[in-house]
């Protein structure tokens, strides 16, 4: 599974309070990316990363924002979580020399309930 | 920015028929067209993909066919087994840019 992990895998949390996904990976891939999956709307991209401190937004930034101050952890962090922002968030990866040019490798997922 | 859709969003077809699920893109510079599958409770998975310079490719049961011109691109899977029910998302990038933009997905089931 390209070496990618997330944590936690399942979150149950109150509107207003913050939350901090975590992604990391060990085969030192340079681009890292978060995604959110809700029905009807595929995955959509929040903000990605393309190199230690280095990021840029997707389609859905609004009420996130990200870190990345080793290569091998990308952080999501809710800053006041809502309910429109329960979903599946799942980290993907990619660039790392001798794979297929522009593949993503997906992390498990992680299921955030915002109650 | 990017603009990406895809049809049928469910398709249900009977077990050793094909099944058909169609993309169009909106950005005529896109030139990487790869599609993911991902099962239930599952992370999305690559199973195929082509590139501009390349009018089709097949894999065993998979192909994927490009009408750059037309700006779509298609999945084709033929004898079909239980196996291949899923979530199949198609996605378009470019090789200036690495990221994707997705497709809304198709929910396929096989019917036994």
């Amino acid at each position: 599974d390209a070496g990618i992990t997330q944590s936690p895998r399942h979150k149950v949390t109150e509107t207003g309070t913050p939350v901090t996904l975590r992604c990391h990976q060990t085969e030192n891939h340079r681009y890292m990316y978060w995604y959110r999956q809700d029905p009807g709307h595929g995955l959509r991209l929040i903000h990605y990363s393309y190199g230690v401190k280095d990021t840029d937004k997707g389609e859905v930034s609004d009420g996130y924002s990200v870190s990345r101050s080793k290569t091998e952890d990308f952080l999501l962090t809710l800053e006041s979580a809502t309910s429109s922002q329960t979903s599946v968030y799942f980290c993907a990866i990619s660039g790392r020399v001798g794979t297929s040019y522009n593949e993503q490798f997906f992390g498990p997922g992680t299921r955030l309930t915002v109650l | 920015g990017e603009n990406v859709e895809q049809h049928p969003s469910t398709l249900s077809v009977q077990e050793g028929d094909s099944a058909v699920i169609k993309c169009t893109y909106s950005d005529s510079a896109s030139n990487y067209f790869p599609w993911y599958k991902q099962e239930l409770g599952k992370r999305p998975q690559l199973i195929i993909d082509i590139r501009s310079n390349v009018g089709e490719k097949k894999d065993q049961r998979i192909a994927v066919t490009l009408n750059k011109t037309a700006k779509h691109f298609s999945l084709h899977i033929t004898e079909t087994q239980p196996e291949d029910s899923a979530v199949y998302f198609c996605a378009v990038g470019d090789f200036g840019n690495e990221k994707l933009t997705f497709g809304t997905g198709t929910r396929l089931t096989i019917i036994p």
